[in-house]
């Protein structure tokens, strides 16, 4: 059964400094997403993106966040200038006609 | 604004007993909704999904949900519980008002099954 991987498992960084989160969605999917849940809350969408563009994003994903598909299989979260409050686990998305979400990426910036 | 609500926390079930996780929603309009499961250091999996149809809905691991319109609910259901099961559960909602169909996900409830 095709599914949606992420890499790394576990990021853990220095405040100030830039991630890059990777994804591989499921191949014959069109439409890719990124969600986050911060320790003990909800899961909450960032952004997603159709077509090679952003197609809607959240209050979230401000000009720190950045989302490229550079080629063709991977899709990427950026984060220019990791916070403290970035601490969480992120999920790619990939949709057919259901959503199937990766493993997640547990990012700790110190 | 849609939304899904996940009353309990916690549901605590001894093996071989029925299991409820319970899940309201708010909907204008016709709602579609998801049950995902997060085992530890698993990720999300998808469960089951009602969009339209039969209201029991079946899905993975022997778990069925059933959607009550009246009463706006779509809890999740298994006949007899096994304690794989334990993980945290997430009812969910596609925004309907969203061009992307992003998910909207309830708070989670942890299931813990006992031996």
């Amino acid at each position: 059964e095709p599914e949606v991987t992420q890499t790394p498992s576990h990021q853990v960084t220095q405040m100030g400094q830039e991630v890059i989160l990777r994804c591989v969605p499921i191949s014959n999917h069109l439409y890719f997403y990124w969600y986050r849940q911060i320790l003990g809350q909800k899961v909450e969408f960032l952004v997603s993106f159709y077509n090679n563009e952003i197609s809607e994003k959240s209050e979230i994903f401000d000009d720190q966040f950045s989302v490229e598909r550079p080629d063709g299989s991977n899709f990427t979260l950026k984060i220019r200038s990791t916070k403290l409050e970035d601490s969480a686990m992120y999920f790619c998305a990939s949709r057919g006609d259901t959503q199937y979400f990766g493993p997640g990426t547990r990012l700790t910036v110190l | 604004a849609q939304s899904v609500a996940q009353p309990e926390d916690q549901v605590n079930v001894a093996e071989g007993n029925p299991l409820t996780v319970k899940c309201t929603y708010s909907v204008s309009g016709n709602p579609y909704l998801f049950w995902y499961v997060q085992y530890p250091n698993r990720g999300l999996q998808f469960l089951l999904k009602y969009i339209t149809g039969d209201n029991l809905v079946k899905g993975s691991y022997g778990f069925e949900a059933e959607f009550n319109k009246s009463q706006t609910s779509f809890h999740l259901k298994k006949p007899s519980a096994l304690v794989s099961d334990s993980a945290l559960y997430f009812c969910a909602v596609r925004d309907l008002y969203s061009s992307a169909s992003k998910i909207i996900f309830g708070s989670g409830t942890r299931l813990s099954i006992r031996p």
